[in-house]
């Protein structure tokens, strides 16, 4: 079983919608969790970065951290066109963010 | 956000040649540097840790004479597919921690590596 368990989607939804992008992890090690974008043969992009559990707002960006359930969860409000991209969560143990755990990514598309 | 410049972005070869990555901070010094291999529809599998100065650390199952790691200073390292094969096909991506940005990881744009 992996560490970090994301759903692959495909997912597509309507311009403006909200959508929901969502992680589940195993191990409670993890204290730090991030949100990536990444375009088809680009690097990722940070998109949030957050710390422990709670809430964090950018933007139509909304990232969700449960540590007591294992979970996290990206919200994009409004959503646009050019948000069509595979959405990578990861999460490390430490500061050391490039010894993250990542998952396999979920490709949205919003459809104009 | 910090830039990471990653160069090239496409590489075809010849199986049994080798082909040189390069990963560059354009802003900001990093100490350390990371490199990832992605597989088509599939997460970021960290291959190594590039330390400034210093010999890279490879993670399990990595072949260090295979994959050479060079970090020659502040703002550059280097990943070096030896005697490629068809199997080393895949995208490579380099990513840099900006220490005065939080320590936060920014990414290359990657190189798209085909070796036929």
């Amino acid at each position: 079983q992996k560490e970090v368990e994301q759903d692959p989607g495909p997912l597509s939804v309507p311009e403006g919608a909200i959508v929901s992008l969502n992680c589940t992890y195993s191990n409670s090690a993890f204290q730090y969790f991030m949100w990536y974008r990444q375009y088809s043969r680009k690097g990722p992009e940070l998109l949030m970065y957050t710390y422990s559990s709670g809430n964090k707002e950018d933007g139509r960006f909304t990232a969700q951290v449960d540590i007591s359930s294992k979970y996290i969860s990206l919200f994009i409000r409004d959503s646009q066109p050019s948000d069509s991209a595979t959405y990578l969560c990861a999460m490390s143990k430490g500061t050391n963010a490039g010894k993250s755990t990542f998952g396999d990514g979920t490709t949205l598309t919003v459809k104009p | 956000g910090a830039v990471v410049s990653q160069h090239p972005s496409r590489v075809i070869c010849k199986s049994g040649t080798s082909v040189k990555i390069e990963c560059r901070s354009l802003d900001f010094q990093a100490t350390t540097m990371f490199w990832y291999r992605q597989f088509p529809k599939q997460s970021l599998m960290l291959m190594a840790t590039s330390n400034e100065g210093s010999k890279a650390t490879y993670e399990q199952g990595v072949e260090k004479d295979k994959f050479l790691i060079n970090h020659a200073s502040l703002t550059l390292s280097t990943l070096t597919v030896t005697s490629a094969h068809p199997e080393d096909s895949s995208f490579y991506i380099c990513s840099a921690i900006d220490r005065a940005a939080n320590e936060k990881l920014f990414f290359g744009s990657g190189t798209q590596l085909s070796v036929l």
